[in-house]
C-alpha cells in the first residue's frame, strides 16, 4: 500500500510570494494534520482537517490556510512568504477520526526555502 | 496547551553501550506518547509508541518507560550501534478543542553511536 504522499519534493520562492504544497493520505484515512519543522527543531502543529472540516488549527498568522477535498486529500496555503517560512512542512495522516490514542502516519515532506 | 521539554539535546554513547533520552508533558489529559527517529532530510519515522494503559512497551532493543503521576516518559536503547544516530524526538497528543487532537514534540535529541 501505498502510503502517504507530498508534492512537491522540494520548492524554492522568494519573500512575499505564494506557495501551495499537497497531500494524499493513506487509502482509507479521513484524517489530515499539517505540520511546520524547522531546522533543528521538532515539527509545530499547523492545521488538522477531518471529513473534510478544520478541526484544529496551531499558532500560526491567518497567511496559513489549508483545505482538504472530498478524496480526502489536502492543500496548505502560505502567502506573503517571509524568510521564517523556510522549514519542512510534514503531512500526517490517520484512519479513525482524530482522538488521543491514533497513530499518525508522516509524508516524506515538503522542504520549502525562502530566499 | 501542552508543552513537552525533552532531555538531553545531544548525546554521545560508545557501540554497545545503552542511551536514555527523557521526556516531560504538561497536559495530564494526553494519552498517546511515540517516539520518532529523523534521519537528516527525512520524515520522523515512528519507532514506538505508548498509550497511558501501560507502563513500559519493550520492542527489541528499544523500550519505552511512561509514569502518568510524574508526567514523564523515557525512550530506552540498548546495545546501540552505528545506525542507531539520527535525531529522536518524543511526542505527546493532546485534545486541543473542538474535536481535535494534535501532537506536540519535544526539541529533539541528536544521539551519536561512536564505534
Amino acid at each position: 500500500d501505498a502510503g502517504v504522499t507530498q508534492s512537491p519534493t522540494h520548492l524554492i520562492k522568494t519573500r512575499g510570494q505564494h506557495v501551495t504544497l499537497r497531500c494524499s493520505p493513506i487509502s482509507g484515512h479521513k484524517s489530515v494534520s499539517w505540520y511546520q519543522q524547522v531546522l533543528g527543531q521538532g515539527p509545530q502543529f499547523i492545521f488538522q482537517y477531518y471529513e473534510k472540516e478544520e478541526r484544529g488549527r496551531g499558532n500560526f498568522p491567518d497567511r496559513f490556510s489549508a483545505r482538504q477535498f472530498p478524496n480526502y486529500s489536502s492543500e496548505l496555503n502560505v502567502n506573503a512568504l517571509l524568510l521564517g517560512d523556510s522549514a519542512l512542512y510534514l503531512c500526517a495522516s490517520e484512519l479513525f477520526p482524530p482522538n488521543a490514542y491514533n497513530e499518525q502516519f508522516f509524508g516524506p515532506g515538503t522542504r520549502l526555502t525562502v530566499l | 496547551g501542552e508543552n513537552v521539554e525533552q532531555h538531553p539535546s545531544t548525546l554521545s554513547v560508545q557501540e554497545g553501550d545503552s542511551a536514555v533520552i527523557k521526556c516531560t508533558y504538561s497536559d495530564s489529559a494526553s494519552n498517546y506518547f511515540p517516539w520518532y527517529k529523523q534521519e537528516l532530510g527525512k520524515r520522523p519515522q515512528l519507532i514506538i509508541d505508548i498509550r497511558s494503559n501501560v507502563g513500559e512497551k519493550k520492542d527489541q532493543r528499544i523500550a519505552v518507560t511512561l509514569n502518568k503521576t510524574a508526567k514523564h516518559f523515557s525512550l530506552h536503547i540498548t546495545e546501540t550501534q552505528p545506525e542507531d544516530s539520527a535525531v529522536y524526538f518524543c511526542a505527546a497528543r493532546s485534545h486541543s478543542g473542538a474535536g481535535s487532537y494534535q501532537l506536540t514534540f519535544g526539541k529533539g535529541t541528536k544521539l551519536s553511536v561512536i564505534p
